[in-house]
């Protein structure tokens, strides 16, 4: 089976601050990709970063960076200098090699927001 | 930049009556499927297709049908729609069905409001 674990409901911070959004993943995959969502008020599933398990170098697209440490599965995502348009809800997921299904495993979400 | 277009966006139903929920890619991807997503149940699987003419069930799948005639389309079919099935319904589609599937990014729709009274 697979899991994802999201610990944090809420977050705030202040604009032009860093922030981590934790999360955890459980999985008996040697093989799978962790993924990073942000879905804004508006609804839409915004796809954001990608980490490969066999991937040596944390991923970094732009202002996101994602923290991989496969020793203690744990894959936060890491938004620097925060804007206001990064208030959201983001959510932490995890496909493996024998996901049932080719299933994208989800977190429940932290909601992110940012003040000015 | 089409990528994934879903059809309505918002709908209310009465209980009883049927539709579908359109789902068009153009992104050539194999793997397309349906989810919904209600509070603190999160996103749930309902029908995934790994090709056109291929489907199969996903974890919730009971009062829904798809079918998969081209690899572009993944209509979603309520047969006769349920207080139970209001929810936020969203198509994600990737690039591969095959083991190599786990490095792929679903691609997602801006979703389908859907109220049934």
């Amino acid at each position: 089976a697979q899991k994802i674990t999201q610990t944090q409901p809420g977050m705030f911070v202040q604009e032009k601050e860093a922030v981590t959004l934790d999360c955890t993943y459980d999985t008996s995959d040697p093989s799978y990709g962790l993924f990073w969502y942000k879905q804004p008020s508006s609804g839409e599933m915004i796809f954001l970063i990608y980490q490969g398990s066999y991937d040596q170098q944390n991923a970094t697209e732009g202002r996101y960076s994602l923290n991989f440490q496969k020793a203690r599965k744990s894959a936060n995502l890491v938004i620097s200098a925060s804007q206001l348009g990064d208030s959201a809800m983001y959510f932490c997921a995890m496909r493996g090699r024998g996901s049932t299904l080719g299933r994208l495993y989800f977190g429940r979400g932290t909601q992110l927001t940012v003040w000015p | 930049n089409a990528g994934v277009t879903q059809t309505p966006k918002f709908q209310v139903l009465k209980t009883g009556q049927s539709m579908t929920l359109q789902c068009a890619q153009d992104m050539n991807h194999e793997y397309m499927s349906w989810y919904r997503q209600d509070p603190g149940m999160g996103l749930r699987l309902i029908h995934y297709s790994v090709g056109a003419g291929i489907t199969d069930q996903g974890e919730v799948p009971n009062g829904y049908n798809v079918s998969r005639s081209t690899t572009e389309d993944f209509p979603l079919r309520l047969l006769s729609a349920a207080p139970s099935q209001t929810s936020v319904y969203f198509c994600a589609s990737s690039w591969t069905s095959s083991g190599d599937s786990y490095n792929s990014p679903l691609h997602f729709g801006n979703g389908t409001r859907l109220t049934v009274t």
